[in-house]
């Protein structure tokens, strides 16, 4: 099955700089690649997501790449503020039969801004 | 609409009990999803559905079984629960074709002592 690791576990960066966030995957079959965001106690929530025959996509301060090749995917996030202090999840996963997904997420970075 | 709810909130166990967590959704999604959290692992699916009347297992899912009677409704059930599964259970939808989302529900913090 699918395999995705996700690092850094943690990341502090102060307010205005830029964060990234790296994941791996094993699957070569695997075509979607979205990013969750979860506040403390709150549901995960989509922030972002990218199809494999698309090698980059961005909106506004947050953009995420894909390296097909090397199986490796990640989150970029400009000009951070306090509020985008969460956790941040990758996931990797494949089509299911009538347009669905199955979905490996990686562990999670808790990332914080510091003001 | 209330997106995907999840009853209970908040749940005790006993070793050995058992007990069902209800997951619904008004958006008419077909692809439901059961996955639990635990610290530093992420989420890990439990089972999954693609339609009504349909399950299929996931990454974790010994002890724990799922039923699909109506497309709104996906329900997660403990047969014999175990302090190993004590965790936050987060249910999920997606619309399926180009709605490819997963939307979460609030989850649930089960814990078995």
């Amino acid at each position: 099955g699918e395999n995705v690791e996700q690092h850094p576990s943690t990341l502090s960066v102060q307010e205005g700089d830029s964060a990234v966030i790296k994941c791996t995957y094993s699957d070569s079959a695997s075509n979607y690649f979205p990013w969750y965001k979860q506040e403390l106690g709150k549901r995960p929530q989509l922030i972002i997501d990218i199809r494999s025959n698309v090698g980059e996509k961005k909106d506004q301060r947050i953009a995420v790449t894909l390296n097909k090749t090397a199986k490796h995917f990640s989150l970029h996030i400009t000009e951070t503020q306090p509020e985008d202090s969460a956790v941040y999840f990758c996931a990797a996963g494949g089509d299911l039969t009538g347009g669905g997904n199955k979905l490996t997420f990686g562990t999670g970075t808790q990332l914080k801004v510091e003001l | 609409n209330a997106g995907v709810t999840q009853t209970p909130k908040f749940r005790v166990l006993k070793t050995g009990q058992s007990m069902t967590l209800l997951c619904a959704q008004d958006m008419n999604h077909e692809y439901m999803y059961w996955y639990r959290q635990d610290p530093g692992m992420g989420l890990r699916l439990i089972h999954y559905s693609v339609g009504e009347g349909t399950t299929a297992k996931g990454e974790v899912p010994d002890g724990y079984n799922v039923s699909r009677l109506k497309k709104q409704n996906f329900l997660l059930g403990l047969e014999s629960a175990a302090p190993s599964q004590t965790s936050v259970y987060f249910c999920a939808s997606t619309y399926g074709g180009d709605g490819v989302e997963q939307f979460f529900g609030p989850g649930t913090r089960l814990t078995v002592l």
